[in-house]
């Protein structure tokens, strides 16, 4: 079973600059998670998706963060503009539609904001 | 609020040691725990997830506890190896379907 892809791996860009991240779940998982770590923390959940529909977006800045999941599969993240204090690893996890699942990560878009 | 906390930040042990990880959490009306294993520069590896019905869970040399009512869990890793290596993540859900709200980890060095 292929994991959850994520991509870039690494992207660098500057302040006030707009980058998007793309993420591939596991086919079949109907929720889709995107998650921020900033280095020495543990990932903070920005945005989750029920097939479609977005289920918590409570920690979103939504005045600069975006996303949005197309056919209820591939999503995509954007930041426009960047900040600073946005330079973090973004994770991207997926889960079944069943009970008692767990979360399968991607192995994260490392962004580095100057 | 959810608050997950994670002692000790950083372990340094030789190989073949015994250790324990701790998490707590200040709600205790949780659906589930879990923990995790984050290797630099990698994603997330789920390695035990313990329901809130559950008192413990074991997956070859890990096992990990759940005391729901004093709001704490525990991780034991039996002969530590250097392989194992690495920033141990603790992370509760509250309810089922809901966001992972997760601990500081701590980042663990096994000396060969």
């Amino acid at each position: 079973e292929a994991g959850v892809a994520q991509s870039p791996r690494y992207k660098i860009i500057e302040k006030r600059q707009s980058v998007a991240f793309w993420c591939n779940p596991i086919s079949g998982h109907a929720t889709l998670y995107w998650y921020q770590q900033i280095l020495g923390q543990g990932p903070k959940l920005l945005i989750q998706f029920q097939n479609n529909g977005v289920v918590d977006d409570s920690q979103l800045p939504k005045d600069r963060f975006s996303a949005e999941r197309l056919k209820g599969v591939d999503s995509t993240l954007k930041i426009q503009p960047a900040k600073l204090e946005d330079s973090a690893v973004y994770l991207c996890a997926s889960s079944p539609p069943a009970l008692d699942y767990e979360q399968y990560f991607g192995p994260g878009t490392r962004l580095t904001v100057t | 609020k959810q608050e997950v906390t994670q002692i000790p930040a950083a372990l340094s042990v030789p190989e073949g040691e015994n250790l324990v990880l701790n998490c707590s959490f200040t709600d205790s009306a949780i659906y589930n725990l879990q923990w995790f294993r984050q290797d630099p520069g990698k994603g997330l590896t789920s390695l035990l997830l313990i329901q809130s019905s559950q008192r413990e869970q074991t997956s070859g040399r890990l096992n990990a506890s759940l005391d729901k009512s004093s709001g704490r869990s525990t991780l034991y890793i039996a002969a530590s190896q250097p392989g194992d290596s690495a920033t141990y993540l603790c992370a509760v859900e509250e309810t089922s379907g809901s966001r992972l709200t997760f601990g500081e980890g701590t980042q663990l060095t096994v000396n060969p």
